[in-house]
């Protein structure tokens, strides 16, 4: 069973770059079969979006923040990454990172909150 | 692009069956049988508990169902027990170039 585990800061300054990493475990982000994906959910609200990555590189983004955000991965470390920069307090939420497979994400992490406060 | 509408919250009491509903346009819900449900208790992660409309994955029980007409998709729960108490979420593939859309999210309370 695929297992996922977000890191990164639970603090970002305004204006900064936000950067967190997927590790993946019991499958393989070089795996054909998965898009490997990062979502958010904003304190009290619902879920967002935010993109995906395939094992060849291919992406796609949320246009809602495709000016700021970079979803990358390296096979190296079964690994995945987002950045997003210029952030705002809007931007303070819950990101999960999560596997999608057949039109669903079927594994999610246990989220990371990160607040954005000065 | 706006999210898919669900009612904000439902109710029943337990051993009663609900019906959460899931509205889309043609680009999205209607267009394709990639509607998927998700089960998110209070400070979790959110659970897969339906794909491609009415299928279940495995360990999820068969008191959960899924159905779609025309851009609607319904998630039905029969048997509602105190458990099932959580907020729950569509979400569709989308021809647009948000490609992934959620719904608002369905908060069920079991009285």
């Amino acid at each position: 069973q695929v297992q996922l585990q977000e890191s990164g800061p639970g603090l970002v300054k305004p204006s900064e770059t936000l950067s967190l990493t997927c590790t993946v475990s019991g499958g393989s982000v070089s795996s054909g079969t998965y898009y490997w994906n990062w979502i958010r959910q904003p304190p009290g609200k619902g879920l967002e979006w935010i993109g995906y990555i395939s094992y060849s590189g291919s992406f796609n983004y949320n246009p809602s923040l495709k000016s700021r955000v970079t979803i990358s991965v390296d096979t190296s470390k079964n690994q995945f990454s987002v950045e997003l920069n210029s952030m705002t307090a809007a931007d303070t939420a819950v990101y999960y990172c999560a596997s999608r497979r057949n039109g669903c994400f079927d594994y999610w992490g246990q989220g990371t909150l990160v607040t954005v406060s000065s | 692009q706006s999210a898919l509408t669900q009612p904000a919250s439902v109710s029943g009491s337990p051993g009663q069956s609900i019906s959460i509903s899931c509205t889309g346009t043609s680009s999205d819900v209607g267009g394709y049988n990639y509607v998927s449900w998700y089960q998110q208790h209070p400070g979790k992660a959110p659970k897969l508990f339906i794909y491609d409309v009415t299928k279940r994955p495995s360990g999820v029980s068969n008191r959960f169902s899924g159905s779609k007409s025309g851009n609607t998709a319904s998630l039905t729960i029969s048997g509602l027990q105190a458990e099932d108490e959580a907020d729950y979420y569509c979400s569709s593939y989308s021809s647009s170039s948000t490609n992934v859309i959620f719904g608002g999210g369905t908060k069920l309370t079991v009285l």
